[in-house]
């Protein structure tokens, strides 16, 4: 069965300090990756989208890993802001079809405290 | 910012009443979607459509229905709202894929009530 798994659930973190978010996969084929970012009560926004063969991609104080080989993928946050603070999603797509089938993890919750 | 509208962004109704979520994108986007999403949950892929006059069913059944007469507009509509249909609902478009990096464009989400 095809999954994505995010951990940690929720994370509280000081302003300023780093951040690593994990997600494991279970999707196969394997077309894509994005790590998507959604403030409360708004729509998802993207901020990096990898594919099988790039291992790191970065987005300002984002950078995204990816090793194809374990299914796993880390998204990194340096320098956390107030404005940090979202769910963090990550979404896998598959090239099993002509839709692109995305599948959603639930997210993890990122608090950033002052 | 992503140009993709949807209104209302939040509805308290009662039971039994007819809505009518609406999205609409003006990116030109031939495809759409609609996703469920309750709180701390994933997304659930409702309904989708890959151009006008097109609209399939997604992996969460549904009792709502969509429609597509038009590109930049994909309504969602329940003819009989009941409390379980309390949840958030996002629409989404993307470009038709040329290469396998399209990327969905949400819009802020409708949060349904009902009562």
């Amino acid at each position: 069965k095809n999954q994505v798994e995010q951990s940690p659930q929720s994370l509280i973190i000081l302003e300023g300090k780093n951040c690593t978010l994990q997600c494991n996969y279970t999707v196969s084929p394997f077309s894509n990756l994005r790590w998507y970012k959604q403030d409360t009560g708004r729509g998802p926004v993207s901020l990096t989208i990898m594919t099988f063969s790039e291992n790191t991609k970065s987005n300002g104080r984002y950078t995204a890993t990816l090793d194809a080989d374990t299914k796993q993928s880390s998204l990194h946050i340096t320098a956390s802001q107030l404005s940090d603070s979202a769910s963090y999603i990550c979404v896998v797509s598959d090239r099993g079809s002509t839709l692109g089938r995305l599948y959603f993890g639930r997210g993890t919750q990122l608090t950033v405290w002052p | 910012e992503a140009d993709i509208y949807q209104t209302p962004r939040y509805l308290v109704i009662g039971t039994g009443k007819k809505i009518t979520l609406e999205c609409s994108q003006t990116m030109g986007h031939d495809k759409m979607y609609w996703y469920q999403q309750d709180p701390g949950m994933e997304l659930h892929l409702i309904h989708y459509s890959y151009g006008v006059n097109s609209t399939e069913k997604g992996d969460l059944s549904s009792e709502s229905t969509v429609s597509r007469i038009r590109t930049e507009h994909f309504p969602l509509t329940l003819e009989s709202a009941r409390p379980s249909h309390t949840s958030q609902y996002l629409c989404a478009s993307s470009p038709t894929a040329r290469e396998k990096r399209e990327t969905q464009y949400f819009g802020p989400g409708t949060r349904l009530l009902v009562l």
